[in-house]
């Protein structure tokens, strides 16, 4: 079965500290890529994707991820982050073209000012 | 810009009651999702439609129900609450791919925090 791993449960890291989330998948197949974020009593938004192409993928607010394939990998990187930056982060999914998105169990970052 | 709204936001059920949470988008994305969220858990797929009269189990489908009559609405219904199914629900909803991709990214609502006592 299909699963995305997410290393880390909960992070924790003061500002300008530079941030790594690790997400892994098991297929080996065509595979469509998300990191999604969650504030603090909000509803999931979208921080980037990954469908084809480059794959160094720049979001919003100075996110990026790098989808490395030999490692089945999609960790997501900031430079520099801020107070703001704190909320729960979801890897996610999409496996050789079907409409189902698995996502991961999340990260929950902390930022501390 | 309205999106997916979802309701009610809070609800308390006692065990064997029934209710149906609502979804409605106004985006016309034929793809449609119910998620569960638990502490630690991640989101996990209850059911999904890819249009008007086509829906699908997902992950976690035992003790749920859903039917999509138009492409807008996407009503997830539990017949007999049980404690197990307390939870957060999410409704989620996706445009058609742009070639490389069968789906789009999710637009998601803003919740349903369901308790079931």
């Amino acid at each position: 079965a299909q699963s995305v791993s997410q290393h880390n449960h909960h992070v924790i890291l003061s500002e300008a500290a530079s941030l790594e989330l690790g997400c892994n998948y098991s297929y080996g197949g065509t595979v469509n890529l998300f990191w999604y974020v969650q504030y603090p009593g909000q509803h999931l938004q979208l921080l980037l994707k990954y469908f084809s192409g480059d794959p160094l993928v720049k979001g919003i607010k100075g996110f990026e991820a790098e989808f490395i394939k030999s490692k089945f990998s999609f960790n997501l990187r900031k430079p520099s982050v801020q107070w703001s930056d704190t909320a729960e982060y979801f890897c996610a999914v999409n496996a050789g073209g079907g409409f189902k998105t698995i996502f991961g169990a999340g990260t929950r970052l902390f930022v501390k000012a | 810009n309205a999106g997916v709204t979802q309701t009610p936001k809070f609800r308390i059920l006692k065990i064997g009651q029934s209710m149906t949470l609502q979804c409605a988008q106004d985006m016309n994305h034929n793809y449609m999702y119910w998620y569960r969220q638990d502490p630690g858990m991640g989101l996990k797929l209850i059911y999904y439609s890819v249009g008007a009269g086509i829906t699908d189990k997902g992950e976690v489908p035992n003790g749920y129900n859903v039917s999509r009559s138009t492409t807008e609405d996407f009503p997830l219904r539990l017949e007999l609450a049980a404690p197990s199914q307390t939870s957060v629900y999410f409704c989620a909803s996706s445009s058609d791919g742009t070639g490389v991709s069968p789906v789009g990214p999710q637009h998601f609502g803003d919740g349903t925090r369901l308790s079931i006592l």
